[in-house]
């Protein structure tokens, strides 16, 4: 069965840094590409980075773009995301999902998500 | 960038019912590759339609997806209680990837 677990989220200050963590299991990780997409409080989802099996091609949202590193570990089965100098607006709920390939293929498998709450 | 706008924002319907969505493309879709996802409340999202009209897997036939180029449209023959939800759009053609605003399918 596929799973994917985010962890990492939680309360942080404007201006601060956090680490997200997505497990997978289920499936072989270094073929699928992997994505995170985020939703802020009662908004639709807005796309934020992507990065492919290998880790050889990396995209991010334009608007995230300096403040974001994904990245992932093929031989402990997770996907990360470092986030730094976060704002406000930041705040929101956090998915990975996987793809078999971005661009190229759709999103179809999802984790439930990890709360970021950017707030003083 | 693939901006992409769903109409309407909201639909009314009761069980039983038929539902159509819209979502229409800024450009052209690259290979019509444009997906389908329901969300509820407190849930991810869920994939319903890839390649704007195959079904994912143990999708039920009651939903179904059309459309080419820059409009692309989802069906749902007939309203069941599990689908009032808000549906999503999306392009994956192309970076950035990007999403609908979403349509909310609410009981009438």
């Amino acid at each position: 069965e596929v799973q994917l677990v985010e962890s990492g989220g939680g309360l942080v200050e404007p201006g601060g840094s956090l680490r997200l963590s997505c497990a997978a299991s289920g499936f072989t990780f270094s073929t699928y590409s992997m994505t995170w997409v985020r939703q802020a409080p009662g908004k639709g989802l807005e796309w934020v980075s992507s990065i492919s099996g290998t880790g050889s091609y990396i995209y991010y949202a334009d608007s995230l773009k300096g403040r974001l590193t994904i990245s992932r570990d093929n031989a402990q089965n997770s996907l990360y995301l470092q986030m730094n100098s976060l704002r406000a607006e930041d705040t929101a709920v956090y998915y990975c999902a996987r793809a078999l390939l971005v661009p190229s293929a759709p999103h179809d498998y999802w984790g439930q998500g990890t709360l970021v709450t950017v707030s003083s | 960038e693939i901006v992409l706008t769903q109409s309407p924002g909201t639909l009314s319907l009761s069980p039983g019912e038929r539902a159509t969505l819209s979502c229409r493309a800024s450009q052209a879709v690259s290979r019509n590759y444009l997906a389908w996802y329901q969300q509820k409340p407190g849930q991810a999202p869920r994939l319903l339609i890839s390649g704007a009209s195959s079904r994912a897997s143990g999708i039920p036939d009651r939903f179904s997806g059309s459309g080419s180029g820059t409009d692309f449209t989802l069906t749902i023959s007939r309203l069941g209680d599990e689908d009032f939800a808000v549906y999503y759009c999306q392009q994956y053609g192309s970076t950035p990837l990007t999403f609908g605003q979403g349509t909310k399918v609410e009981i009438k």
